[in-house]
C-alpha cells in the first residue's frame, strides 16, 4: 500500500497562475481533507469530503476549489495563486468506521 | 476560528528530561483528542490518542492527561530523548464519520543531548 500519495512534492508559482495539487489513497477510505500548514498557525483545514461526490470548506476555503469524483482522489485547484498561498499543502485520509487521519507527505508551494 | 489552543510554541528539553505540551479545547461536543507527530519533510502521524472517559492514557514513554472540567489535555514525553525532536499537534474531533479534525498551533520540541 502507498498510503496517501501527493504530486508534486514541491512547486513554484506565479502570481495568478492555477493549478492542481493532486492526491490520492489506496486505503478505500471515505474522509478525505486537505490542510495547509504555515508557521505558528498549525494545520488549518481548506476543504474535506465525506465521500465521492460530497465536499465541503473547512476553516480556510476562499481561493480554493475541490471535487471527489472517486473515491481515491481529492485534487485541490487554486484558481489564481495569490503571495498568500505560499504554505505547505497536506492532505489526510481516514476510514469511515476510525478516527485516526493518515497524511501525505506534504506539497511545498511557493507564490512569487 | 482557533477552537484548539496550544502551549508552547517551541520547547527544549535535556536528554532524559520530561517533556510537557498542553492543549485546550472549547467544544464539549469533542470526544477524541489526539497527538500528532511530524518529523521534518514529513507528514503528521498519530501518536497516541485518547477519549474523555479516562483521566490518563500512558504509552510507553509517552502520557496523555486529560481534565474534562477545565477542557484541559496535555501530552508528558517521559526520559526525551533526541530522536523525540519533532513537531507535535494536538487536535480534537467527534468520533464521527463526518467530522473535522481541528488541529492545535504545534509545538516544536527539541531534545538536546
Amino acid at each position: 500500500n502507498a498510503g496517501v500519495t501527493q504530486t508534486p512534492k514541491f512547486q513554484v508559482l506565479k502570481t495568478g497562475q492555477s493549478m492542481t495539487l493532486q492526491c490520492a489513497q489506496d486505503m478505500n477510505h471515505e474522509y478525505m481533507s486537505w490542510y495547509r500548514q504555515d508557521p505558528g498557525m498549525g494545520l488549518r483545514l481548506i476543504h474535506y469530503s465525506v465521500g465521492a461526490g460530497i465536499t465541503d470548506q473547512g476553516e480556510v476555503p476562499n481561493g480554493y476549489n475541490v471535487s471527489r469524483s472517486t473515491t481515491e482522489d481529492f485534487p485541490l485547484r487554486l484558481l489564481s495563486a495569490a503571495p498568500s498561498q505560499t504554505s505547505v499543502y497536506f492532505c489526510a485520509s481516514r476510514p469511515h468506521s476510525g478516527t485516526e487521519a493518515f497524511f501525505g507527505q506534504g506539497t511545498r508551494l511557493t507564490v512569487v | 476560528q482557533q477552537q484548539v489552543k496550544q502551549s508552547p510554541q517551541s520547547l527544549i528539553v535535556q536528554k532524559g528530561g520530561i517533556s510537557i505540551i498542553n492543549c485546550a479545547y472549547e467544544n464539549t461536543a469533542f470526544d477524541y483528542f489526539p497527538w500528532y507527530q511530524q518529523f521534518p519533510g514529513k507528514g503528521p502521524a498519530l501518536l497516541i490518542a485518547i477519549r474523555p472517559d479516562v483521566s490518563e492514557k500512558k504509552e510507553g514513554r509517552f502520557t496523555i492527561s486529560f481534565n474534562k472540567s477545565a477542557k484541559q489535555f496535555s501530552l508528558h514525553i517521559m526520559d526525551s530523548q533526541p530522536g523525540d525532536s519533532a513537531t507535535y499537534f494536538c487536535a480534537s474531533t467527534m468520533d464521527s464519520s463526518a467530522s473535522k479534525i481541528i488541529f492545535g498551533s504545534g509545538t516544536r520540541l527539541s531534545i538536546r543531548p
